[in-house]
């Protein structure tokens, strides 16, 4: 069975630039959260989406934002990056909004921001 | 604030030489904490999930448990391969079922 999908694997991008990160769900999944991961870090959450809507914001800027379409699969927009937006970007996806459920990460994206 | 302290921040073993992680945490109220193991450059992948107090999981060489105050994840024997960064997350009452809220993680290093 297919794991949670990324892409892309690597970006590397200027500051002031815009990206777009995209994450494909485990079939059967509607819940998509979003997470930065810096090096020597835990995961720092950014969003959750569940049946189109989003469930839940991090700390982040307004500079990041996300969506998630009709299959359930879900993008990660930031803006006018920053030098310090240099991450690995992770998606993970669960069940619901039922319990604390489980939630598998897919590879992530490593963005570079120069 | 909600806080997930993992300790030690990194563990050096012998191969066969057994030890814990532990995971203390202090939020409003838990509804799950999770174990993930995560190699170098690449995404957390699962290990255990625990929902109260008492509960106990084991697969293979590693064992999860849970009290109101903290997690730990033993390591039976450990070996080379159990070398990864291991991580702790919970989610709080109150919060999104989907935010994960993280420690900083456990290097573990198993020597030959």
């Amino acid at each position: 069975d297919a794991g949670v999908t990324q892409s892309p694997t690597h970006l590397i991008k200027t500051r002031g630039q815009h990206v777009t990160l995209r994450c494909s769900p485990i079939s059967g999944h509607k819940s998509v959260s979003w997470y930065q991961q810096v090096l020597g870090q835990g995961p720092q959450f950014i969003f959750q989406y569940y049946e189109k809507e989003e469930r839940g914001r991090g700390n982040f800027p307004d500079r990041f934002s996300a969506r998630q379409f009709p299959n359930y699969s879900s993008e990660l927009n930031v803006n006018a990056l920053l030098l310090g937006d240099s991450a690995l970007y992770l998606c993970a996806s669960s069940f619901g909004q039922e319990r604390a459920d489980t939630q598998y990460f897919g590879p992530g994206t490593r963005l570079t921001v120069l | 604030e909600d806080q997930v302290t993992q300790s030690p921040e990194a563990l050096r073993l012998q191969e066969g030489e057994s030890s814990s992680l532990n995971c203390s945490y202090t939020v409003s109220g838990l509804r799950g904490l999770f174990w993930y193991r995560q190699d170098p450059g690449k995404g957390p992948e699962f290990l255990f999930t625990l929902y109260s107090a008492g509960e106990e999981k084991e697969k293979e060489r590693l064992k999860a448990t849970l009290t109101k105050k903290e997690s730990f994840l033993h390591i039976t024997a450990p070996k080379p391969e159990d070398s990864a960064t291991y991580l702790c997350a919970v989610v709080v009452a109150g919060t999104s079922y989907g935010k994960l809220t993280f420690g900083q993680g456990t290097i573990l290093t198993v020597h030959p």
